[in-house]
């Protein structure tokens, strides 16, 4: 059973619009969101991040907003550049005590292509 | 800036031999996690530690085992490999949030 899930397996943009990808989690008691972009033939890279006291948080073009009443994440990039072209992996962690402390759980990913 | 290695980018074996893929961090991280990358499937964790000599079971650590004899080391075994388990393999590690990784090592299983 899926805990994240990311329906859209694939989206395409306009360079210069807006690109807005979307993250569905199932367990509220997830408390810290990430987002990553992983390149062909690398390891994926931290892009911007979100707990769950905020509903929001920027950096640069980058925007994350949360809905946790819906349990929702999205990552909004504005302007979208053809260098944005990857795939992008939303993932969920808890920040509380134990062994499991900090493990990650990520979504399937969405392919992001940004068209010049 | 952290420096996760995975000592191989590219590796061939053949089903049934045990398969050793070795991952080492430059920043004295007391966590580092094993994951494997299927398309449509995102990463899936195998194992992780969060420490020296200790492991825990991530969600799909079936035909797998793991070695951490150093801080700095994190070893994935692949007891008999089989070709079901040919994937990309990610390792990362952290301090605290967020995970740092390597580039991964794309492993066939023929």
């Amino acid at each position: 059973d899926q805990q994240v899930k990311q329906n859209s397996p694939s989206l395409s943009v306009q360079e210069g619009r807006i690109s807005i990808l979307n993250c569905d989690y199932t367990n509220s008691m997830f408390d810290y969101f990430l987002w990553y972009k992983k390149y062909p033939a690398e390891g994926p890279t931290f892009l911007i991040s979100i707990s769950s006291i905020k509903d929001k948080n920027e950096d640069g073009r980058f925007t994350v907003f949360l809905n946790k009443s819906a349990k929702h994440l999205s990552l909004h990039i504005v302007p979208s550049q053809p260098g944005d072209s990857a795939v992008y992996f939303c993932a969920v962690s808890l920040l509380g005590g134990g062994t499991s402390y900090g493990k990650l759980t990520f979504g399937q990913g969405t392919i992001l292509t940004v068209h010049p | 800036d952290v420096k996760v290695t995975q000592s191989s980018r590219y590796l061939v074996k053949r089903t049934g031999e045990k398969v050793f893929l070795e991952c080492v961090q430059d920043m004295d991280h007391e966590n580092m996690f094993w994951y494997r990358q299927d398309p449509g499937l995102g990463l899936r964790l195998i194992y992780f530690s969060y420490d020296v000599k200790m492991k825990e079971k991530g969600d799909i650590p079936e035909g797998y085992s793991v070695s951490r004899e150093k801080k700095e080391r994190f070893s994935l075994i692949l007891e008999s490999a089989s070709t079901n388990q040919t994937s990309m393999y990610l390792c990362a590690s952290r301090r605290d949030q967020p995970q740092h990784f390597g580039d991964g090592t794309r492993l066939s299983i023929l």
